[in-house]
């Protein structure tokens, strides 16, 4: 079947700090990966995606690539801002379901 | 371009009534989607409808559930009668017909049942 692990937050850091959101998922045939983010008070927005092994997405300093081999789509980010503080999850669209299966959210909270 | 909107954006009601939420789609766009995020844990799919007709409504948790979408334009989501365990975020989105399947969500209704 499908499904999404993400790593539970909630996660704190520094601005400026470097940021790693990990991502597994399990998938029958190929599927597309994502990452949400949904900001306080507002709806999810799509942050990046990829569509094929090896493809990296990227989005306001945020990166992930997707890795067949490991199964992951890790969410990454240099150095991270207080505008950053928000609620990422990870998604996969499966073109045989044709349906989305997200993780459970990781809390972000930036502090100056 | 309006995005997906959502009404209302929280709901409070006792257990035993009856809620219906609404939500209206991109204009143009053929798919609409209902998710559930119950208690901080993963969003998980609900139904999923093309113009007016149910493509999938697997997700659905039981017949207190009653999703519509006359004429394909907006879509209601009937809880009746709502329990406890119903509460959480209701989320709709909506895609367009073919291309990259990237959905587009609105901000969520919030739901509580006392």
């Amino acid at each position: 079947g499908n499904s999404v692990t993400q790593m539970e937050g909630p996660v704190t850091l520094s601005e400026e700090a470097f940021l790693t959101i990990n991502c597994t998922y399990t998938a029958t045939g190929y599927p597309s990966l994502f990452w949400y983010v949904q900001y306080p008070g507002e709806g999810l927005q799509l942050l990046l995606k990829a569509t094929k092994a090896d493809d990296k997405g990227s989005n306001k300093g945020f990166e992930a690539t997707y890795r067949k081999e490991t199964t992951s789509f890790h969410l990454e980010k240099g150095s991270v801002q207080v505008s950053d503080s928000a609620v990422y999850f990870c998604a996969l669209f499966s073109p045989a379901g044709n349906q989305f299966y997200f993780g459970t959210g990781t809390s972000l909270t930036v502090i100056p | 371009e309006a995005g997906v909107t959502q009404f209302p954006s929280h709901s409070v009601i006792e257990k035993g009534q009856t809620v219906t939420l609404r939500c209206d789609p991109i204009s143009g766009h053929d798919n609409l989607y209902w998710y559930r995020r119950v208690m901080g844990k993963e969003i998980k799919f609900l139904l999923h409808f093309v113009k007016e007709s149910k493509q999938d409504e697997s997700g659905m948790p039981n017949n207190r559930f009653l999703a519509e979408r006359t004429g394909g334009t907006y879509s209601t989501l009937k809880v009746q009668p709502a329990e406890l365990e119903d509460s959480g975020v209701y989320f709709c989105a909506s895609s367009q017909s073919g291309g990259s399947k990237v959905q587009y969500f609105g901000p969520g209704t919030r739901l509580t049942v006392t």
